[in-house]
């Protein structure tokens, strides 16, 4: 069974600096998708990553994914307040062509 | 910019009673999706739809759950009895793929069972 771990789970950080947080899924999967979601609000596709090595970039938040490790990050440069959100990794399993399983989420709070 | 609606925003019903969650995707897309988020928790899959049929439904999605599309642009959730533990946010979602392309969610149901 397919199990996706975020952590941390909560991160409160200052402007200005960088973090990456991580995903970990537990078998073989050859996509991940990350999501942002903000309090009340629905869920805001950020990434599709569809191969080993795939690396994508958006403002200050770059994803990459590691099939062979089975890792995914998800880096945050030069961080400003707008990007506090709780942000998710998704993962599709092998045996399935629809569903995704999710983690369980990051709480990010950037401070000024 | 074209985007899943859902209504309504927020329903409280009774246990035992039925409620029905709409959503509209978008309108060139073919696969459609609902999930469902305890708060505080993760997001759960429950059902997928293709082609005016399920394609995949998980443990959740028992026999008190049903989905459809009565005509060309809604696609709805049933819960035939609800219960406490029902009480959720649920999403639909839909993809113009099933494979390469991210789904793209609309702003939730805050389901209530009370």
């Amino acid at each position: 069974e397919l199990k996706v771990e975020q952590n941390p789970l909560f991160l409160s950080m200052q402007e200005g600096k960088n973090y990456t947080i991580y995903c970990n899924y537990s078998t073989t999967s050859d996509r991940l998708y990350w999501y942002r979601q903000d309090p009340g609000k629905s869920l805001e596709s950020l990434f599709v990553l569809l191969s080993n090595g795939a690396v994508k970039q958006e403002g200050r938040l770059m994803a990459s994914l590691d099939t062979k490790a089975r890792l995914s990050t998800l880096h945050i440069t030069a961080a400003v307040h707008d990007l506090s959100a709780t942000y998710f990794c998704a993962v599709p399993p092998m045996d399935s062509n629809y569903q995704l399983i999710w983690g369980a989420g990051t709480k990010l709070i950037i401070k000024p | 910019e074209p985007e899943v609606t859902q209504t309504p925003s927020h329903q409280v019903t009774q246990m035992g009673q039925e409620v029905i969650l709409r959503c509209v995707p978008i309108s060139n897309h073919l696969y459609f999706y609902w999930y469902r988020q305890i708060l505080g928790q993760k997001v759960e899959f429950l059902v997928s739809f293709y082609n005016n049929e399920i394609s995949e439904k998980s443990e959740i999605f028992d026999d008190q759950f049903s989905v459809e599309r009565p005509d060309g642009s809604n696609f709805t959730l049933k819960i035939r009895s609800t219960k406490l533990e029902d009480s959720a946010m649920y999403f639909c979602a839909s993809s113009s793929s099933h494979m390469n392309t991210e789904a793209f969610f609309g702003q939730g149901t805050r389901l209530t069972v009370v």
